[in-house]
């Protein structure tokens, strides 16, 4: 089983500011990956898919990078509403498809 | 509207059973693989099962399999869960949720539904 493991686990930071956020995977998933965005009470929201493409109606401030094994989001000035919780996600070696812990972003 | 609708979730003592239904809207459901996953209160996702889109292939995490069952009707646009052996550890928000792409398996899912609670409790 493929464990993506997300950092850091919290981030404390201001509007406007830039977010970074990391996930590492425990072997290679090539690019079969993608980041959602949560908040509470809703279902989550799928923002970059196969790595480092933007879903539909999804910003341009939300970027995705990376191949193998390690993987960012990147939230180039955040906004009042990107304040959530973040997770990876892997396809590319499953079963089982695997998510990280996730990352909560939080206004500092 | 583009949406998924669960249903069936609720209260359930430890060994029953529930069967969960996801109803899907204004897309082409037949063309596209669908999962289950689901969220203990307070706690991380977890994905549970996933079926192609002709219904001819199924996926379960080890935590559920035995136990659940997914499959699908395409002439209904809706998508089951049914769920035996419950236990307390089982206890989350399901969600279902469509692959991104079609005729095929994809990297994540676009497109969620609002989710079903199942409690398991004595």
């Amino acid at each position: 089983e493929i464990v993506l493991t997300q950092s850091p686990a919290t981030l404390s930071l201001s509007p406007g500011e830039r977010a970074t956020l990391s996930c590492r995977a425990s072997q290679s998933v090539s690019s079969y990956l993608v980041w959602y965005q949560q908040k509470p009470g809703q279902a989550p929201r799928l923002l970059i898919y196969d790595a480092s493409n933007r879903a539909t109606g999804i910003p341009a401030r939300f970027s995705g990078s990376g191949s193998g094994t390690d993987f960012t989001l990147t939230i180039s000035s955040l906004e009042p509403e990107d304040f959530a919780i973040y997770y990876c996600q892997q396809r590319g070696n499953w079963p089982p498809l695997t998510f990280g812990g996730g990352t909560k972003v939080e206004i500092k | 509207e583009v949406q998924l609708l669960e249903s069936g979730g609720g209260w359930v003592q430890p060994g029953g059973s529930l069967r969960l239904s996801c109803t899907a809207s204004q897309f082409t459901f037949s063309s596209y693989a669908m999962n289950w996953v689901r969220q203990a209160p307070g706690k991380g996702l977890e994905w549970v099962s996933s079926i192609s889109d002709n219904g001819d292939n199924t996926y379960y995490a080890d935590s559920v399999k035995g136990r659940f069952t997914i499959s699908r009707d395409n002439s209904k646009n809706t998508l089951y869960l049914q769920m035996n052996s419950l236990r307390a550890d089982d206890t989350a928000v399901y969600f279902c949720a469509k692959d991104w792409g079609t005729r095929g398996w994809y990297s994540g899912f676009d497109l969620w539904g609002q989710g079903t609670l199942v409690t398991v409790s004595s």
